[in-house]
């Protein structure tokens, strides 16, 4: 069964980056697109972009652009995401998707989560 | 960005109520909407998409209808499981976006 396990926890301080890992576990990695959607506490569901493993073509939201890096190594079938300039709002869970591969930007499968707390 | 407004925010039933979620989108997006069920602690999972194709494995006491700007999400008859919140999401255009969630509670 495919599963996407995501790192752990993390505490970070306001300025600094975090990367936050997902791989993807008893299934083909390179032929799926990896979406990541954040979630403030208590709050609703945001986009911040995908890669698609196969090409290596990463797609961030346009919000995001200036300050997120979505990369893949197909070697290990872990996909990341780095956040820079880290501030208090970026506080959250923030969770791995893939794609279904016959309906595009449907997420059919996360993982089980990042909690990102941001604190001086 | 299109922005998607779900209503009501919260919605209180019993098992066995039939329940009706709207979703309306800023601009028309077609049939390019999905629906996702949270349980506290736990990843979204997906129910519904391209608005009305129910995700293999949901039960059929789920579904969705509508096109263009007006969706909405059915549970003919709310089981216990079912308490949780419910976002829509387009993606129709090139930045995906998620409605604010529907929280169904128990009445």
């Amino acid at each position: 069964q495919v599963q996407l396990v995501q790192s752990g926890a993390e505490v970070k301080q306001p300025g600094s980056s975090v990367k936050v890992s997902c791989k993807t576990s008893g299934g083909t990695f390179s032929s799926y697109t990896i979406s990541w959607v954040r979630q403030a506490p208590g709050q609703g569901l945001e986009w911040m972009g995908g890669i698609i493993p196969m090409v290596d073509t990463a797609n961030p939201a346009q919000k995001f652009r200036a300050r997120v890096t979505l990369t893949a190594d197909k070697s290990t079938n872990t996909a990341y995401l780095e956040l820079r300039s880290l501030r208090s709002e970026d506080a959250g869970i923030y969770y791995c998707t893939r794609e279904k591969i016959s309906a595009a930007a449907v997420l059919d499968l996360w993982g089980q989560g990042t909690l990102i707390i941001v604190s001086p | 960005d299109i922005q998607m407004t779900q209503s009501p925010s919260t919605l209180s039933a019993s098992v066995g109520d039939r329940v009706t979620i709207t979703c309306r989108a800023s601009q028309s997006i077609s049939s390019s909407l999905a629906w996702y069920q949270q349980k506290p602690g736990k990843a979204p999972k997906l129910l519904v998409y391209k608005a009305s194709t129910l995700e293999s494995g949901v039960p059929s006491r789920f579904s969705g209808s509508g096109s263009g700007t007006e969706f909405t999400l059915t549970i003919s008859s709310l089981q216990p499981d079912d308490f949780a919140t419910y976002y829509c999401q387009q993606y129709n255009s090139f930045t995906w976006t998620f409605g604010q969630g529907t929280k169904v509670e128990i009445k």
